[in-house]
């Protein structure tokens, strides 16, 4: 069964930094994109960034460009997003998914407030 | 950037009602890369239709995607209590992927 289950969301202060995980199972990792997608408290979903089966190529939303750094293990499978100078608008639940976005893990919260 | 605006912004209908979601782009989308998902309370979205018009494993067949180009359409043939919920197009054609602000299905 696949699974895609996100960790390392909290409370930052502005500025901060916070490193999210994706451990997925269940199918091959190494051959899949994957996206993170985030949501903010009662807004609608919004693309972050995605990156190729072998890391190679990675794309980012102007919003995060310079600031987060999405990568993968491929023989861990896992997919992180390292978040740096965190802002308010930053605040969201975060969601990875897969190419084919048929997955989705259930979210990670992270909410940038002093 | 490939904007989506979906129509209504709000839905309001009873069960066993036909729902028509419409979600416009303001360029042209191959229809290989546009889907709709639905989305709970508290929940993941979850994916309904993609390449436009094929539904994923496990969904309804009251639910129907068409379309093309610009002009897209979700259409629930009847609605069941569990189909009240936000619904939302994606394009992922173009970089950057964007989405609709969504359209909330809600009980009349």
């Amino acid at each position: 069964e696949v699974e895609l289950v996100e960790s390392g969301g909290g409370l930052v202060q502005p500025g901060g930094s916070l490193r999210l995980s994706c451990a997925a199972s269940g199918f091959a990792f190494s051959s899949y994109w994957m996206y993170w997608v985030r949501q903010a408290p009662g807004k609608g979903l919004v693309w972050v960034s995605h990156i190729s089966p072998d890391g190679d190529t990675t794309t980012y939303a102007d919003s995060v460009q310079g600031r987060f750094t999405i990568s993968r293990d491929n023989a861990q499978n896992i997919l992180y997003l390292q978040m740096n100078s965190l802002r308010a608008e930053d605040t969201a639940v975060y969601y990875c998914t897969r190419t084919t976005f048929d997955y989705w893990g259930q979210g990670t919260l992270v909410t940038v407030s002093s | 950037e490939n904007v989506l605006t979906q129509s209504p912004g709000t839905l309001s209908l009873s069960p066993g009602e036909r729902a028509t979601l419409s979600c416009r782009a303001s360029q042209s989308v191959s229809s290989y890369y546009l889907a709709w998902y639905q989305q709970k309370p508290g929940q993941a979205p979850r994916l309904l239709i993609y390449g436009a018009s094929s539904r994923a494993t496990g969904i309804p067949d009251r639910f129907s995607g068409s379309g093309s180009g610009t002009d897209f359409t979700l259409t629930i043939s009847r609605l069941a209590p569990e189909d009240f919920a936000v619904y939302y197009c994606q394009q992922f054609g173009s970089s950057p992927i964007t989405f609709g602000q969504g359209t909330r299905l809600e009980i009349k």
